[in-house]
């Protein structure tokens, strides 16, 4: 198993324009997280998909952030226009949830967002 | 605010000697308990949790974590501490009785093991 695949590893760009992440979660699993990681505020969940469902997008900054999961094997977030306090590693997580909930979360290797 | 806390930004220990990073929680209904650790340029790997039954989990790379509930902790431990466990570590919760069910992590603790 190829485990959760991000892309891209980095990204830099400047203030005002788009940014998408990608990620590609581990076949078979049906939930799915965004995470952002920084020095100052460490790890934030930013919003979790169940089965292709936003469940909880209370942790995204504003509008101009936003997630899609068109279908099983593949998400997207997306920040427009970017800033640079929008800088950070962004996490894509999935794991294969049952009604137990303790399902471990596997971790892609994260993109590393610079906004300018 | 239900939430985790980790009190220590660093722990030093000295290779072959034993290691505890604390590990507290704050929450009002039946917590599940994770350990992650995140190596430079990686994503987190999973440790250990806790669900239920005994306080004692063992988990990965020799690591274990006792489940303390008068004392709302879960510190994360090693006998013999090891160069390559050199990592930030994560406590995380897990709330069960809310509809909120992604897990909440805690600031991280960098562990240095000197050689």
């Amino acid at each position: 198993d190829a485990g959760v695949i991000q892309s891209p590893r980095h990204e830099v760009t400047e203030m005002g324009q788009e940014v998408t992440l990608r990620c590609k979660p581990i076949s078979g699993h049906n939930s799915l997280f965004w995470y952002r990681q920084t020095m100052m505020r460490g790890l934030e969940l930013l919003i979790y998909f169940n089965n292709n469902v936003p469940i909880d997008d209370s942790g995204m900054p504003e509008d101009r952030f936003s997630a899609k999961m068109p279908n099983a094997s593949f998400s997207t977030l997306k920040i427009q226009p970017s800033e640079p306090r929008d800088s950070a590693v962004y996490f894509c997580a999935s794991s294969g949830e049952d009604r137990s909930f303790n399902s471990p979360l596997h971790f892609g290797n994260g993109t590393r967002l610079t906004v300018t | 605010a239900q939430s985790v806390a980790q009190p220590e930004d660093q722990v030093n220990v000295a290779e072959g000697n034993p290691l505890t990073v604390k590990c507290t929680y704050s929450v009002s209904g039946n917590p599940y308990l994770f350990w992650y650790v995140q190596y430079p340029n990686r994503g987190l790997q999973f440790l250990l949790k806790y669900i239920t039954g005994d306080n004692l989990v063992k988990g990965s790379y020799g690591f274990e974590a006792e489940f303390n509930k008068s004392q709302t902790s879960f510190h994360l431990k090693k006998p013999s501490a090891l160069v390559s466990d050199s990592a930030l570590y994560f406590c995380a919760v897990r709330i069960m009785d809310t509809g909120r069910r992604a897990l909440t992590f805690g600031s991280g603790t960098r562990l240095q093991v000197q050689p």
